[in-house]
């Protein structure tokens, strides 16, 4: 079945870039989504990609997509503490009319 | 997202107790979900609807039941409570694509914290 890998921590320094990996197994994905949790509550939508496109970027944001190697990376330019959260890759799966499969999250800590 | 709510935040109960979250979206939007999120272990999949006669199940539906009791309301059910359904539980919505919305994505509601005694 389709899954999403991420790795579970990252830690950079604030004024730093940061980037978060995320890299998924079904090659006919439509969308790739990145959602961001701050402490406290839900998942709120990020940014997304089309599967057409290999870059996107908005403002700090920068999504990078490569379709070979099923990679997606999200790079946040400028990280400030309130950039701390959980961030999930998520990928509309193989099927159609089936739930995104989401990634387990990554935890960015950024330290002043 | 203030177009998805749930209620209550925060629970707490006793083991055997029923249970029931409520989830209410204004977003006009046909598809439903629960999940559960544990440290380490991501969002899991409880149950989801794509419309109202819709419901299936997800990755750990056992000891879980939901209602899709209109298009704006889906709530999720513990029958009997145990200490291991000690999670936050979150409800979300997508569009199927009809009102013009980008298709699948979701957006998720504040979250209940629930405690199993």
């Amino acid at each position: 079945g389709e899954d999403v890998e991420q790795s579970l921590f990252l830690s950079v320094r604030e004024g730093d870039s940061s980037v978060i990996n995320c890299t998924y197994t079904d090659s006919s994905s439509t969308y790739l989504y990145w959602y961001k949790q701050e402490p406290g509550a839900g998942l709120q939508l990020l940014t997304y990609i089309f599967s057409n496109m290999d870059m996107k970027q908005d403002q700090r944001l920068t999504v990078l997509l490569n379709k070979k190697d099923k990679h997606l990376s999200l790079r946040i330019a400028d990280t400030q503490t309130g950039d701390s959260a959980i961030y999930f890759c998520a990928e509309t799966p193989l099927l159609g009319n089936t739930p995104l499969v989401f990634g387990k999250g990554t935890r960015l800590s950024v330290i002043a | 997202d203030a177009d998805v709510t749930q209620t209550p935040r925060n629970r707490i109960t006793k083991t055997g107790k029923r249970i029931m979250l409520e989830c209410s979206q204004t977003k006009g939007h046909d598809r439903m979900y629960w999940y559960r999120q544990d440290p380490g272990l991501g969002l899991r999949l409880i149950y989801y609807s794509f419309d109202v006669k819709d419901i299936n199940k997800g990755e750990i539906s056992d000891g879980y039941s939901v209602s899709r009791q209109a298009q704006a309301k889906f709530s999720l059910s513990l029958e009997s409570a145990i200490p291991n359904q000690t999670a936050l539980y979150f409800c979300a919505t997508s569009d199927s694509g009809t009102s013009g919305s980008t298709p699948d994505t979701q957006y998720f509601g504040p979250g209940t914290r629930l405690t199993v005694l």
